[in-house]
């Protein structure tokens, strides 16, 4: 049963550019939560989704920061015009949805803003 | 609102000792208590989580303990190896489905 999937897992954005995060659940999860880790730093809640519908983005940013999880294919971050500030590693994590809440984290994607 | 605090920042423990992390919460509505583990440049990898319905919950080398009337909660790594060297979090969340709220991690660092 693979684990959850992130790609790509470093991306390089000059200022002003788009980027576009992926995830891929593990095998049976409905559920998707993005995290956002800045160096030395714990993470923070940004988003959490089900298939085609957004249930809480309260920690994510009103502007620049968007968030899907389409029907058939990954969950994706987009981040536009992007500023040095978004530099972090931004984790995906699934869970089954069921009584319990065990998530699982991908690799992360890393980030830089050059 | 939501928040956790994590104590120590950092801890750094003779390989075979014990090492203790702790978490205080100050939302009584949550249940679900994980501890997850962060070598560098790694994921966080989930260690081990305890319900409200315990008190205590233990796997081989790893323990944690919750008082939900004090509202926290500790992580306690016996016999200590150089391979748990890593930054711990501890995180809080409510029912399935709900967003987990992170401490600020624990550095820990096992001396051979």
């Amino acid at each position: 049963n693979a684990g959850v999937m992130q790609n790509p897992r470093h991306l390089v954005r000059r200022r002003g550019q788009e980027a576009r995060l992926r995830c891929s659940p593990m095998k049976g999860h409905s559920h998707v939560y993005w995290y956002r880790q800045l160096p030395e730093e714990g993470l923070k809640f940004m988003v959490y989704l089900q298939k085609e519908n957004i249930i809480d983005e309260s920690g994510m940013p009103k502007e620049r920061f968007s968030a899907e999880f389409p029907k058939e294919g990954p969950s994706i971050l987009r981040i536009q015009q992007v500023v040095r500030g978004d530099s972090a590693a931004y984790f995906c994590a699934s869970s089954p949805g069921t009584i319990y809440n065990e998530q699982f984290f991908g690799p992360g994607t890393r980030l830089t803003v050059l | 609102g939501e928040n956790v605090e994590q104590h120590p920042s950092t801890l750094s423990v003779q390989e075979g000792d014990s090492a203790v992390i702790k978490c205080t919460y100050s939302d009584s509505a949550s249940n679900y208590f994980p501890w997850y583990k962060q070598e560098l440049g790694k994921r966080p990898q989930l260690i081990i989580d305890i319900r409200s319905n315990v008190g205590e919950k233990k796997d081989q080398r790893i323990a944690v303990t919750l008082n939900k009337t004090a509202k926290h909660f500790s992580l306690h790594i016996t016999e200590t190896q150089p391979e748990d060297s890593a930054v711990y979090f501890c995180a809080m969340g409510g029912a399935a489905g709900n967003k987990l709220t992170f401490g600020g991690g624990t550095r820990v660092l096992v001396k051979p």
